[in-house]
C-alpha cells in the first residue's frame, strides 16, 4: 500500500530532551515535507526537500533539524525540545517532476504526531 | 504570499443533507487539493483538482482556475463526514511545493 508513515504517533517528553520524529515513504517520491498545525495558526512548512541530500528552510525552521540521506526518509530533529514546540506534526511528500514548466503533483501525508513538550 | 479563504467556517446538518464548501484564492495556483482533517487528526486526501470537476463517490469538486475558486460537494451527509475539511494550494517557488491551507470549515453531521 503506497503511504507516509510516521513514528511515533504520540510522544510526551520533558524540555531539552532530544528527539526524532521519522518519515518515511514507498512512493520513490522526491519531495518531503514537514509541516506543524496550530490552533489558531493552522498548518505551517518547517522544512522541505527536493532530493537526497538536498534540504531548505521552511516558514518556521527554527528549533528543527532535518536529513535526507536516503530518497523514503525524512526525518525530523529536536535537539533541544521547548513547551512552544507542542504541536500536530505532519510529514508530507509528492513526486515533483521539476520546476516552471512541469506537471506539479498531489501531495501526500502521513497520519500525524501529537508531540507534547512539558 | 497568497491568501486562501474558506466558507463557512462551521457548518452543522442533518444526515442525508447536502453541503457545498467555498475556498476562494487570491493568486495563480499550480496545485489545489482539498482535505478531510478527521476527529483523530489525520490529513485525508480528497480531490487533487488545480482545475476542472472530479467526482468520488458522495463527494466531488469544481475548481474554476481562472476565477480563483473551487468548490466541494457533500451530498447525502453521513456522520463519519464529519470533520474539518481543507482547502491548500501551492504556487511557484522555485521547487519548494509548500501547500498554503485555508482555514477550514468545521463540518458537523448530526444523526
Amino acid at each position: 500500500e503506497a503511504q507516509v508513515t510516521q513514528n511515533p504517533r504520540y510522544l510526551i517528553t520533558v524540555t531539552g530532551k532530544k528527539l526524532t520524529v521519522t518519515c518515511s515513504q514507498n512512493m520513490n517520491h522526491e519531495y518531503m515535507s514537514w509541516y506543524r498545525q496550530d490552533p489558531g495558526l493552522g498548518l505551517r512548512q518547517i522544512y522541505y526537500s527536493m532530493n537526497v541530500e538536498a534540504t531548505d528552510k521552511g516558514d518556521v525552521p527554527e528549533g528543527y533539524k532535518v536529513s535526507r540521506k536516503e530518497k523514503r526518509n525524512f526525518p525530523l530533529i529536536l535537539e533541544s525540545p521547548s513547551p512552544n514546540q507542542t504541536s500536530l506534526y505532519f510529514c508530507a511528500s509528492s513526486l515533483n517532476l521539476g520546476l516552471a514548466g512541469a506537471t506539479y503533483n498531489e501531495q501526500f501525508f502521513g497520519p500525524g504526531t501529537r508531540l507534547t513538550v512539558l | 504570499g497568497i491568501q486562501v479563504e474558506q466558507s463557512p467556517p462551521d457548518l452543522i446538518l442533518q444526515e442525508g443533507a447536502n453541503s457545498t464548501l467555498r475556498c476562494n484564492f487570491s493568486d495563480s495556483v499550480n496545485n489545489l487539493q482539498w482535505f478531510h482533517q478527521n476527529p483523530w487528526g489525520q490529513l485525508i486526501n480528497l480531490f487533487y483538482i488545480p482545475s476542472g470537476t472530479k467526482q468520488n463517490g458522495r463527494l466531488s469538486a469544481t475548481t474554476v482556475a481562472t476565477e480563483r475558486y473551487s468548490l466541494l460537494y457533500i451530498s447525502s451527509s453521513q456522520t463519519t463526514d464529519s470533520g474539518v475539511y481543507f482547502c491548500a494550494v501551492e504556487v511557484e517557488d522555485f521547487g519548494n511545493e509548500k501547500l498554503t491551507f485555508g482555514t477550514g470549515t468545521r463540518l458537523t453531521i448530526i444523526p
